[in-house]
């Protein structure tokens, strides 16, 4: 099946410092979710994007849809504590299947010094 | 506020003893999803229904059942837990249909198996 490439898979930045991590996929996708997972919760969606080259803002964080549809990225700005946690990125494919079935990634555990 | 509500959130069960999850919506979403995860993974969809009509997932274990006697409530009984099923429970929903297709996890439910 569809896999999606994650990265990075840890990263460990300075309070106030700008974070990027992107999803990249060999198979086109027509839709990329971003989630964010406390310990302990369940995830809770970030950001969604539904066409190719889409750049969304949500807050400090700002997401895009790459032009070639296999990939995406977020962007989180001025980090603050309570960005720790893991980030997931999902996608639905365009074709092998259920309209329903998101493919996650292995997520980012994100670590912010305060 | 509409949301997915999953009870209890933490379950400790014996080997062997069946037990039964619970997840709810507000949301009169059409699709409803069971994740198991595990620490550090991503999350893994076990089954999901589109209203009445279930879909199991090919890897998923004869060990775990779901029943949705309606639009609300979901559940998921695992019939002999064995050790490896110790993992985070999530439930999750989406409108389903064309289109816009986000899915809204709740919480989770943390299973401990001793």
């Amino acid at each position: 099946g569809q896999q999606l490439n994650q990265s990075p898979q840890s990263m460990f930045i300075q309070e106030g410092e700008d974070v990027s991590m992107n999803c990249t996929s060999s198979s086109i996708f027509n839709t990329w979710l971003w989630y964010k997972q406390d310990p302990g919760e369940g995830p809770v969606l970030l950001i969604a994007l539904y066409k190719a080259g889409e750049l969304t803002s949500n807050g400090r964080l700002t997401a895009q849809f790459g032009i070639t549809r296999k990939d995406s990225f977020l962007n989180i700005s001025a980090s603050i504590p309570s960005d720790v946690g893991i980030y997931f990125c999902a996608g639905q494919p365009i074709s092998g299947g259920s309209n329903y079935k998101l493919t996650f990634g292995k997520g980012t555990l994100l670590t912010v010094n305060p | 506020d509409a949301m997915v509500i999953q009870n209890p959130r933490y379950q400790v069960t014996q080997f062997g003893k069946p037990v039964t999850l619970s997840c709810s919506q507000t949301l009169n979403h059409n699709v409803m999803y069971w994740y198991q995860q595990k620490s550090s993974q991503a999350p893994k969809l076990l089954f999901h229904y589109y209203d009445k009509d279930f879909n199991n997932e090919a890897d998923t274990p004869d060990n775990f059942q779901s029943r949705r006697p309606n639009t609300s409530f979901c559940f998921l009984d695992i019939r002999s837990p064995g050790l490896g099923d110790a993992a985070m429970y999530l439930c999750a929903t989406s409108r389903g249909g064309q289109g816009r297709n986000e899915q809204f996890f709740g919480p989770g439910t943390r299973l401990t198996v001793l």
